[in-house]
């Protein structure tokens, strides 16, 4: 079993909300990570957990906020979101190293 | 700055030839290579990966890569429409194991 599983699959949301998007494995994966990626652009890394710890923050603007509650979940706080924010948001784990990662099917967010 | 290129296309071919999509990449330190396709709307879908230098086959599909040129290929044999997508080239280098990934080919097949 190779899934990622995200949720919701679609989000809609004013500047003033605040959501969270939720990405689960269960492939005992200790790398999971969160992409932004705006049409026809490739994703780009927002945050790296490793062992369930931050490793990488892209700089990524403080008004989005990733946890990892354990080595199976990873939860992204959105709040106080500017319409360019609106993008599919991708979540990815893996193995720890130069391993395969693999790929959620994305929560499409739009910031009205 | 570690840099993946692709040819952004479109690269169009005819529904059973074969297509040929390249990638080079900066990081002489690069361990993985990944060949992701993306339908529009759709996450990435990982088609195939190499480690080591040469040919790695799989079903219509061959990834080829030449570390000495910094070079990645990936070659779809008797190309279906089903195969139109946008194909991503992405590299893992270094204890982080980060994805660098390249801008993507549009691949189109016609009938």
């Amino acid at each position: 079993d190779t899934e990622v599983t995200q949720t919701p699959k679609h989000l809609v949301m004013g500047m003033t909300n605040k959501k969270s998007l939720k990405c689960e494995q269960h492939m005992g994966h200790r790398a999971m990570y969160w992409y932004k990626q705006k049409a026809k652009k490739p994703p780009e890394l927002m945050f790296v957990y490793s062992y369930e710890k931050l490793s990488i923050n892209e700089s990524v603007p403080s008004r989005f906020s990733p946890e990892c509650p354990n080595s199976s979940l990873l939860n992204l706080h959105l709040h106080a979101l500017q319409p360019e924010d609106s993008a599919l948001y991708l979540c990815a784990s893996s193995q720890v190293g130069p391993n395969i990662q693999y790929f959620g099917a994305g929560t499409r967010l739009s910031v009205l | 700055q570690k840099e993946v290129e692709q040819n952004s296309g479109p690269l169009s071919v005819p529904e059973g030839a074969i297509a040929s999509l390249n990638c080079t990449y900066s990081d002489r330190g690069s361990q993985s290579f990944f060949w992701y396709r993306q339908y529009s709307g759709k996450s990435p879908e990982l088609i195939m990966f190499i480690y080591s230098n040469g040919d790695k086959e799989d079903g219509r599909f061959t990834a080829q890569l030449n570390k000495a040129s910094q070079y990645v290929s990936l070659l779809i044999r008797d190309s279906q429409p089903s195969d139109s997508a946008t194909y991503l080239c992405a590299v893992k280098g270094g204890s982080q194991g980060n994805l660098i990934f390249g801008k993507g080919t549009k691949l189109s097949v016609k009938p």
